[in-house]
């Protein structure tokens, strides 16, 4: 089951930025937080992951707070090609060769940017 | 730097019919996944293999559905017979777990079955 909760649904006017909150209230010290998306008739795409610092990449940045209990997705500049389902997971992320865990997606937010 | 490649895009069949769907991974991807994807909901995974071994199938209707992935590549999941609750989108996801890079997982476009 998924462990984490997130808004059904948002809005954001293009060119501003978006934040799409999630919580994850039992979430494990070990366990990391991971954003994927998935755009219209595509598959879901790996945004940004973190353990306990905030996060930054070219596609956006994650804060997540102190008590790791929840965190945003921010979007700096939305844009109409960021309309999409945002999926907020919670996983161990093995750093030795061990498999690797399982996706396990929610509802997700489906974030509408707005011209 | 090739994506996760699917085929078909799109299959129709009727109820108690087989299919197939085929899935090449990113080059140099031990472990690939196929998750299943009602419409309204997030992607459930069915299977995951490292290399040719299963590593997760407990989520995979066994006495329908099937998959292999010989020689550690390519893979290719089965149903038979078909039913109406199998309708949905078909996702096959690539990692480099297992042979020692990043579990981040890439998604192909998936295959959208109807089932009629």
């Amino acid at each position: 089951d998924a462990k984490t909760t997130q808004p059904t649904s948002m809005d954001c006017a293009e060119g501003r930025a978006a934040n799409l909150p999630c919580n994850h209230s039992t979430i494990s010290g070990n366990e990391y937080v991971y954003w994927y998306r998935q755009i219209h008739s595509q598959g879901p795409q790996y945004i940004i992951h973190g353990l306990k610092n905030n996060e930054t990449n070219e596609m956006a940045s994650l804060i997540i707070t102190e008590d790791r209990k929840s965190s945003t997705l921010i979007l700096p500049h939305a844009t109409l090609r960021d309309t999409a389902v945002y999926y907020c997971i919670v996983r161990v992320t093995p750093r030795i060769i061990q498999g690797a865990q399982k996706l396990v997606f929610g509802q997700g937010t489906r974030l509408t940017i707005n011209p | 730097e090739a994506g996760v490649a699917q085929s078909p895009r799109y299959k129709i069949i009727e109820k108690r019919q087989s299919v197939a769907f085929w899935c090449n991974p990113i080059s140099g991807h031990a472990t690939l996944y196929w998750y299943q994807q009602i419409l309204g909901q997030g992607p459930k995974l069915l299977i995951q293999f490292q290399n040719n071994g299963v590593v997760d199938d407990s989520q995979l209707p066994k006495d329908r559905f099937s998959a292999e992935r010989l020689k550690g590549v390519d893979s290719t999941l089965k149903i038979q017979p078909a039913k109406l609750e199998d309708s949905a989108v078909y996702l096959c996801a690539s990692s480099q777990a297992g042979s020692g890079g990043s579990d981040t997982q890439y998604f192909g476009p998936g295959t959208r079955l109807t089932v009629l």
